[in-house]
């Protein structure tokens, strides 16, 4: 899997959009783009994933660049309950999920 | 639907004890995943099976095991264990161990081991 790279902490506040960097220089043509979150002491979560279009959920959208080098996830209107880990990971078919350290993202009052 | 079930939720084990974590998936999920997480390590992969019947080792496999005699079992044995297994285990399932496919996680057990 290619190694991603992530701001170990972000701040936002609460309504606003948090967007979440995430530098995977070395991706592969077949590999995907994944996000997941982990709440506090929760499993983690699935949120979204794409291989080079934008992709929009019920939960956030996710914009890959033309060059697949990097991605943003965008959580439209940050919620209290939106304060997590959130994870970044590039995989291929039949490959596992490698979880890096991730974001601590912290949503304010 | 209760999605993926650990039990126990959490559990203080002496070293050198046998100790085996449950997990069932109620989605008819076709793969399965052990993984424990440390502080300052992430989630690191000890086994998963692709489907019943099979199994194979992830990133960090000694000391643990793992079988796979039906689609919504996937029990985690410690067969001795050891301080350095404190952790909590999360599993996972997937429909298929595929690119398309998201995992889902269940709640995690917290093991001590002393």
């Amino acid at each position: 899997d290619a190694k991603t790279t992530q701001p170990p902490s972000m701040d936002c506040a609460e309504g606003r959009a948090a967007n979440l960097p995430c530098n995977h220089s070395t991706i592969s043509g077949n590999e995907y783009v994944y996000w997941y979150r982990q709440i506090h002491s929760q499993g983690p979560q699935y949120i979204i994933h794409g291989l080079k279009n934008n992709e929009t959920n019920e939960m956030a959208s996710l914009i890959i660049t033309e060059d697949r080098k990097s991605s943003t996830l965008i959580l439209p209107h940050a919620t209290l309950r939106d304060t997590a880990v959130y994870y970044c990971i590039v995989r291929r078919g039949g490959q596992n999920f490698v979880f890096g350290p991730g974001t601590r993202l912290s949503v304010l009052p | 639907i209760a999605g993926i079930t650990q039990a126990p939720t959490s559990q203080i084990l002496a070293a050198g004890r046998r100790m085996t974590l449950r997990c069932t998936q109620d989605m008819r999920h076709n793969a399965m995943y052990w993984y424990r997480q440390d502080l300052g390590l992430g989630l690191r992969l000890i086994h998963y099976s692709n489907t019943a019947g099979t199994t194979g080792k992830g990133e960090v496999p000694d000391g643990y095991s793992v079988s796979r005699a039906n689609t919504d079992d996937f029990p985690l044995t410690l067969a001795s264990a050891v301080p350095s297994q404190t952790s909590v285990y999360f599993c996972a399932s997937s429909v298929q161990a595929g690119v398309y496919n998201e995992q889902f996680f269940g709640p995690g057990t917290r093991l001590t081991v002393l």
